[in-house]
């Protein structure tokens, strides 16, 4: 069974400052990955994902994620962070052919000024 | 395309009361899924409907908890005698399925449910 990791429970990133999430996977193959951003007391919001070919993927608010097979890690990062970044963001990953997504325990990120 | 709504959004109750939830999916989505997410943890799934038909569900949806999805458009999520450890958000969201290619979830807002 495919599981996720996400190491940093909490981050603080000066604003303008660059940030990167971290996410490690567990999966006998490629899986399909996600990261999802949700804002306090909401759903969640997809920011980006990847199925296959180009292995740097760009998101919605300026996010990027590179998918690294010899990792296991599929990474987010901002250049320049604002603070309405500020929020929980979860990594995921789906089996191919299966629906289900698995998250990890996600990582809250704090923007000081 | 209006998202994915969930109704009530907010709901607390006694144990050993009944709740019901609604979710209604992006219209053309006809794969609807539960998860529940408990504070400081990433959703967990509970189950998921293709059309009418409910194809999976986690060992985490105990008896006490059903799901319908009847005409394949909304769903809904009954828990019955409801305990205290059940208090979480419930999410809801939904795709369109598509063949070899990955799908996107879209979330709805959730419903937080607290027992007393």
């Amino acid at each position: 069974a495919q599981s996720v990791t996400q190491p940093d429970i909490h981050i603080t990133v000066s604003e303008g400052a660059s940030l990167e999430l971290r996410c490690n996977y567990s999966y006998g193959a490629t899986p399909y990955l996600f990261w999802y951003v949700q804002s306090p007391g909401q759903g969640l919001q997809l920011l980006l994902k990847y199925f296959s070919g180009d292995t740097l993927v760009q998101g919605i608010k300026g996010f990027e994620a590179e998918f690294k097979r010899s990792q296991s890690s599929f990474n987010l990062r901002k250049p320049s962070v604002h603070w309405s970044d500020a929020a929980e963001y979860f990594c995921a990953v789906a089996a191919p052919g299966f629906q289900k997504l698995v998250f990890g325990t996600g990582t809250r990120l704090l923007v000081s000024p | 395309d209006t998202g994915v709504s969930q109704d009530p959004r907010h709901k607390i109750t006694k144990r050993g009361q009944n709740v019901t939830f609604r979710c209604d999916p992006i219209s053309e989505h006809n794969r609807l899924y539960w998860y529940r997410q408990t504070l400081g943890q990433g959703p967990e799934f509970l189950t998921y409907f293709q059309n009418e038909a409910q194809l999976e569900k986690s060992r985490l949806l105990s008896d006490r908890f059903s799901a319908e999805r009847p005409k394949g458009s909304f769903s809904t999520l009954e828990i019955q005698r409801t305990e205290q450890g059940d208090s979480a958000m419930y999410l809801c969201a939904s795709s369109r399925s598509t063949s070899g290619i990955g799908e996107t979830q879209y979330f709805g807002p959730g419903t937080r449910l607290l027992v007393l």
